[in-house]
């Protein structure tokens, strides 16, 4: 059982350069989250789904697109790389346990991006 | 937006001395939970608050979630080495959506 898997662990791009980052998970959750850690500042959120086929926006969205076309994968796309965007970039879900509503999110082991 | 206020940003501590972290925020949780992340790892969870007033052990671990869902602790009891991390705290507003709100974190060094 992996868990959650993230693809690819690093990248250098060039500004204006694209790139998809790939997120996939075992563990049929429903709930997916693209997260980026910068340091000082913890983890912001970027883009979130609740479900197959749903997508909306989180904390800080610009520069950013996603897609889950396929309820294990979500994709998290740079169209136009900007130096802004080097960061650690952390996938991340969950599922709704009961009453209590665990939100103990599983996270992936990141993608270290750099755009220079 | 919501931010969540940790502290201390980061700790320099000896082996088997506790340690004691805290987050405050101006917006009410209704789950607040901390992670533990490693270098080159995602966070993971340590412990998950549900209810005010709640104080839960993990071993040498223990949190709180303040009565007032503004604000909760950890305490790690006798720090060893493999303690070294970051710790975040994270909170849960209420709506169905699972998004939680992250702490800058609290990285915590422990000289053997």
């Amino acid at each position: 059982n992996a868990g959650v898997t993230q693809t690819p662990k690093f990248r250098v791009l060039k500004t204006g350069q694209s790139m998809t980052l790939l997120c996939a998970q075992d563990m049929n959750h429903e709930y997916m989250y693209w997260y980026r850690q910068d340091p000082g500042m913890g983890l912001r959120l970027i883009h979130y789904s609740v479900g197959e086929g749903t997508t909306a926006k989180g904390e800080v969205p610009d520069g950013y697109n996603v897609s889950r076309l396929k309820k294990q994968n979500f994709l998290l796309g740079l169209e136009s790389a900007a130096p802004s965007q080097t960061s650690v970039y952390f996938c991340a879900s969950t599922d709704l346990l009961g009453s209590r509503g665990a939100y103990g999110y599983t996270f992936g082991s990141g993608t270290r991006l750099t755009v220079v | 937006g919501q931010q969540l206020n940790q502290s201390p940003q980061s700790m320099f501590i000896q082996e088997g001395e506790d340690v004691s972290m805290n987050c405050t925020s101006s917006s009410i949780f209704n789950t607040w939970l901390w992670y533990k992340q490693e270098p080159g790892e995602g966070p993971v969870l340590l412990i998950a608050l549900y209810k005010a007033g709640e104080l839960t052990s993990n071993g040498r671990l223990t949190a709180q979630f303040g009565i007032t869902r503004k604000d909760s602790f950890l305490n790690i009891s006798a720090s060893i080495p493999s303690d070294v991390g970051i710790y975040f705290c994270a909170g849960q507003l209420g709506s169905n959506t699972g998004k939680l709100i992250f702490g800058q974190g609290t990285t915590l060094q422990v000289k053997p």
